[in-house]
Order: C-alpha cells, then structure tokens, then sequence
C-alpha cells in the first residue's frame, strides 16, 4: 500500500517568512499528488494538485510545489507567508484507483507576528 | 454551487450504540468518499459510493458501513459503536470518482462516544 510522510508535524514561522513544508511519498508507479489545507472546525480546501507535466505546480492563496521523482517528493512552498495561512496542511497521493486517496499525518503551520 | 454538505454536524452518543451519518454532494458530482480524521492515526479512507456502488473500500471493521442513494447522496452508519470510534468524519464529492479528479469536502461530522 502506498504510505506518506510528512516529517514535520508542526511548523512555526513568522509572518512574511518562507516556508517549505515537505512530503514524501512511497510508491515508485504514476501517482498524483496533492496538498490540502484545513482551517479549524473546517473540511480540507484543495490547494494544488499534480497530474502530469511541469513539476512545478502553482496553487491558490500564493502556494507552489514541486514534484520530484526520484527522490518521491512534493514539497509545498509558500515565499512570504500570512497569519491568515495558520491551519493544518495535508499531502495527499492517489494511484488513479478511483477515488481512493492516502493522506499524510498533515503539518501544523503556526505563523507568528 | 452549494457545497457538499453534511448532516448532523455534531454527535454525542455512548458505547454500543449504533448512528447514521449523512452526506449531500456538491450537484453533478456522483462520487462519494467518506473519511475518518482522528489526531492519533490521521486521515483514514472508510470507502466510496459511485453511482450506488461500493467501488473501494479501506480497512475498517464491518461495523462500518455505507450506502448512496440514486440521487448520489450518501450515508455510513456505526453500529455497536466504541470509544475509538470518536472522531472527525469527513465526506468528500467528485465528478467521476477518478484519480485525478478535485476531491471536495464537507465540514464533517464531530461524534464523540461515551
């Protein structure tokens, strides 16, 4: 079965500040990719996805990633980051078996003042 | 469009019961995925409904169960419920059902079980 890693469970950052969130994913076949967000008591917002082609993906709200494959990778950055963008953040792999998704243990982004 | 809305989003219930949750998607979308979210073990896939039929189905116990309605609205129910089962439950819609499709996600439905 496909697994996901998201090696930081917490993320603290001022506002303004980079930030690279990172994920790894464990399966070597075609997969697509995504990064979900979800603010309290909210379901998840996609936003971006990977399908094919350019392997960098630009989403909303000023996120980009990037998709490497060879080292299994989706990286999600953001240049200059908001208090607005404090929630949780989730990477997320499809196989193309339907709608079947595996999801990362998400990452709590904290942005400070 | 109206979102993917789910109903109730609140529930309080004790061990050994049973209870029904439910999940209107966004219209047009005839996919259905229902999800578990708990601190401990994350976001787990229950399974998925395309137009009325059970097409994947994760790991969980057969008290875990689900169904979807010709109009692609969608319910799970728990039976004999137990403490674990407290949890986040997240529905999520898409058009076809397919991998690389938008998945879109209702708020979920908190249940806490005493």
């Amino acid at each position: 079965a496909q697994s996901v890693t998201q090696l930081d469970s917490q993320v603290p950052v001022f506002e303004e500040a980079p930030v690279e969130l990172r994920c790894n994913y464990s399966s070597s076949v075609s997969v697509y990719l995504f990064w979900y967000v979800q603010y309290p008591n909210q379901g998840l917002q996609l936003l971006l996805k990977y399908l094919s082609g350019s392997t960098l993906v630009k989403g909303i709200n000023g996120f980009e990633a990037e998709f490497n494959k060879s080292q299994t990778s989706f990286h999600l950055r953001k240049p200059s980051v908001h208090i607005s963008d404090t929630a949780e953040y989730f990477c997320a792999v499809n196989q193309g078996n339907f709608n079947k998704f595996y999801f990362g243990s998400g990452t709590k982004l904290n942005v400070k003042p | 469009k109206a979102g993917v809305t789910q109903t109730p989003r609140y529930l309080i219930k004790t061990r050994g019961q049973q209870v029904t949750l439910s999940c209107s998607p966004i219209s047009g979308h005839r996919s259905v995925s229902w999800y578990q979210q708990t601190p401990g073990q994350g976001l787990q896939f229950l399974f998925e409904y395309f137009s009325e039929t059970q097409r994947n189905k994760g790991n969980f116990p057969g008290r875990f169960s689900g169904r979807q309605f010709s109009n692609s609205r969608s319910e799970m129910n728990v039976s004999t419920l137990e403490l674990g089962d407290s949890a986040l439950y997240l529905c999520a819609s898409s058009t076809r059902g397919q991998g690389a499709d938008t998945q879109y996600f209702g708020p979920g439905t908190r249940l806490t079980v005493l």
